[in-house]
């Protein structure tokens, strides 16, 4: 069976700190994907990130990183400087690769509130 | 502008009553899904189609249908039969030309008077 756990509910930081979000994953499959998605107070879920489970190397976009390590199933997220445009709930998220369509796993999601 | 479009942004229930979601992308995407949000909880699966005139069941698909009779439109009916039916409500959709991610709309919050 697949899992994610995204074991910090909310995260207060202050403005320009550095904050992780942490995503474990659980899967037995070899191929799979791992996504990052941002949703802002609007609701709307925003597409951040996809990172397949053959590519380990870490990204770097803007402010944002992240940091893939299979040996600890792990995918977590960096945000450097935080502003408080940074503020919403971020979800970690899952899929095996099913084909012409992407079933995904989410976790419970980590809300994240950015103070000035 | 290309994007999913879901309407109404807000929409109530009654007892025993059916309601409909809509959602309509200009995307040319194959995938189309729905999910259910919960405070403080991920999104769960309702339904998901690949291609015009199918589509499978979820993880939590009792007391919902779906129907896809246009590869732009995948409306959601909660029927009566769904006890619980307070929720966000999210449709996404998706192509394998662009590594199948999904791209969501802004959601319709249903409620139940």
């Amino acid at each position: 069976a697949q899992k994610v756990t995204q074991a910090q509910t909310e995260i207060s930081v202050v403005e320009k700190e550095d904050v992780t979000l942490d995503c474990v994953y659980e899967t037995r499959d070899t191929t799979y994907y791992l996504f990052w998605y941002k949703q802002p107070p609007s609701g709307e879920l925003v597409f951040l990130i996809r990172r397949n489970s053959f590519d380990e190397q870490n990204e770097i976009s803007g402010r944002y990183s992240w940091n893939f390590q299979k040996s600890t199933s792990s995918f977590n997220f960096t945000i450097t400087a935080s502003q408080v445009v940074d503020s919403a709930v971020y979800f970690c998220a899952l899929s095996v690769y099913g084909g012409a369509t992407n079933k995904l796993i989410f976790g419970t999601g980590t809300l994240l509130a950015v103070q000035p | 502008d290309g994007g999913i479009t879901q309407s109404p942004k807000y929409l109530f229930r009654k007892e025993g009553q059916n309601v409909t979601l809509s959602c309509e992308q200009n995307l040319n995407h194959d995938a189309m899904y729905w999910y259910r949000q919960d405070p403080g909880q991920g999104l769960r699966l309702i339904y998901y189609s690949q291609i015009v005139n199918d589509f499978q069941k979820g993880d939590i698909a009792e007391g919902y249908s779906v129907s896809r009779e246009k590869k732009e439109s995948f409306p959601l009916t909660v029927t009566s039969a769904q006890k619980n039916p307070t929720a966000f409500y999210l449709c996404a959709s998706s192509t394998p030309g662009d590594k199948n991610i999904q791209y969501f709309g802004a959601g319709t919050r249903l409620s139940v008077l």
